[in-house]
């Protein structure tokens, strides 16, 4: 089953404002990271967390492993945010050790 | 740093043929995984390997896809024979070992006619 559920999967945000993006894992994961993918297709490396929050820009990341949920904040939203992102999570227990859960994706649009 | 590359970033082959894509995942990096994406499908896994070994394939997959590393700095994903359905982006990624960040290439978008 999904391991990941990711939401919302689509979002719109005038320039300026912000939201958040969710991702809850329905097993224990041990780290999770968050990409952006751009209109080329290329995927960004944002944020890589084992536990805590973590602070670049206009973005926070936070990931509760005990809870298992992480959070994307967006704040002051840019055009140039606009893209798809996705939270992934790696596995924790077992024959699963290491594999990566990919949540379905948010798809975000910075409208001006 | 070089970061994945992969090749050739497109691709078009015919019903039938095969192809082989080729990624090189950073330089001292032991883990790779191959994926593929497609709108509704989102990305899937196809393989994952560590330390040149098979820890994982995609069960789906299997009968026409296979995946080698023939060396710690080389891989390639065979698709044999290409359907249409197989048009999508195939991602290749990798990273020094659980527990570390994952770094992606820019994907080859392969279409089959």
């Amino acid at each position: 089953g999904d391991q990941v559920e990711q939401s919302p999967s689509a979002l719109s945000l005038h320039e300026g404002t912000g939201s958040a993006l969710r991702c809850n894992f329905t097993t224990t994961m041990r780290a999770v990271q968050w990409f952006q993918q751009n209109s080329r297709g290329s995927l960004i490396n944002l944020f890589y967390l084992a536990s805590g929050t973590k602070e670049n820009g206009r973005l926070k990341s936070t990931f509760n492993s005990k809870e298992s949920y992480s959070t994307l904040h967006i704040r002051d939203a840019q055009l140039e945010d606009s893209g798809t992102y996705f939270c992934a999570a790696e596995a924790g227990r077992g024959s699963a050790l290491g594999r990566l859960h990919f949540g379905a994706g948010t798809q975000l649009i910075v409208i001006p | 740093d070089a970061g994945v590359t992969q090749t050739p970033r497109h691709e078009v082959a015919e019903k039938g043929q095969t192809i082989i894509l080729k990624c090189e995942p950073v330089s001292g990096h032991n883990d790779l995984f191959w994926y593929r994406q497609t709108k509704i499908q989102g990305l899937e896994l196809l393989s994952y390997f560590r330390s040149k070994s098979l820890m994982e394939d995609g069960g789906a997959f299997k009968d026409r896809f296979k995946a080698e590393m023939l060396n710690s700095s080389f891989s390639t994903l065979k698709i044999q024979p290409t359907e249409p359905k197989d048009s999508a982006v195939y991602l290749c990624a990798s990273r020094s070992g659980t527990d570390t960040e994952v770094f992606f290439g820019k994907g080859t978008r392969l279409t089959v006619v």
